[in-house]
């Protein structure tokens, strides 16, 4: 499975929207874009997925570039709720034992 | 509401001690899997399974051991648990057809001592 990059830490205002980038320039053709949230303590949450068209559900959009080599998980407009670790990965179903879970990026949202 | 379920959130066991975490899917998933979480390491893989009785190992499954006599039920067992086995343990799912990507449970807080 490829790997992906994101950047350690970012920051937003509260009610702004917040722009989370992923590199995944190995990327093959069959592999979706995942991305997850964990907050404290807690489990990994699904957020959006998708193939190489762009994805809006009721948490957040996917906007994948045309290349498929990287994408962004955009929050529209970010609360105190959305303050977690973010894991952009890369996917395909099956029996998948080699995915490959990065240390995310870690987004604060500020007041 | 689909979930997977492990048994406890906090846990503190003693050194040596024969540690049993359970976790329990009911969304008819195929794959289940087996992490542990610790700071600035990330999710690492323990063990796997993709069927009923089968297992394969994961990059850190020395100390562990698995079970998974029924597709619902995936079990992490530590045979002598040591202090360097203190950590976060995840629990997820996934189908193999479909992409509805893996479901996490709640995790659970292991504290050897």
């Amino acid at each position: 499975d490829a790997k992906t990059t994101q950047p350690t830490s970012m920051d937003c205002a509260e009610g702004r929207a917040a722009n989370l980038p992923c590199n995944h320039s190995t990327i093959s053709g069959n592999e979706y874009v995942y991305w997850y949230r964990q907050i404290h303590s807690q489990g990994p949450q699904y957020i959006i997925h998708g193939l190489k068209n762009n994805e809006t559900n009721e948490m957040a959009s996917l906007i994948i570039t045309e290349d498929r080599k990287s994408s962004t998980l955009i929050l529209p407009h970010a609360t105190l709720r959305d303050t977690a670790v973010y894991y952009c990965i890369v996917f395909k179903a099956g029996n998948n034992r080699k995915l490959i879970w990065g240390l995310g990026t870690s987004l604060a949202v500020n007041p | 509401d689909v979930k997977v379920t492990q048994s406890s959130r906090y846990l503190v066991k003693r050194t040596g001690e024969k540690v049993f975490l359970e976790c329990v899917q009911d969304m008819d998933h195929e794959n289940m899997f087996w992490y542990r979480q610790d700071p600035g390491l990330g999710l690492r893989l323990i063990y796997f399974s993709y069927d009923v009785k089968m297992k394969e190992k994961g990059d850190i499954p020395e100390g562990y051991s698995v079970s998974r006599e029924k597709k619902e039920r995936f079990s992490l067992i530590l045979e002598s648990a040591s202090t360097n086995q203190t950590s976060m343990y995840l629990c997820a799912s996934s189908a193999v057809q479909g992409n509805y990507g893996y479901t996490f449970g709640s995790g659970t807080r292991l504290t050897v001592v």
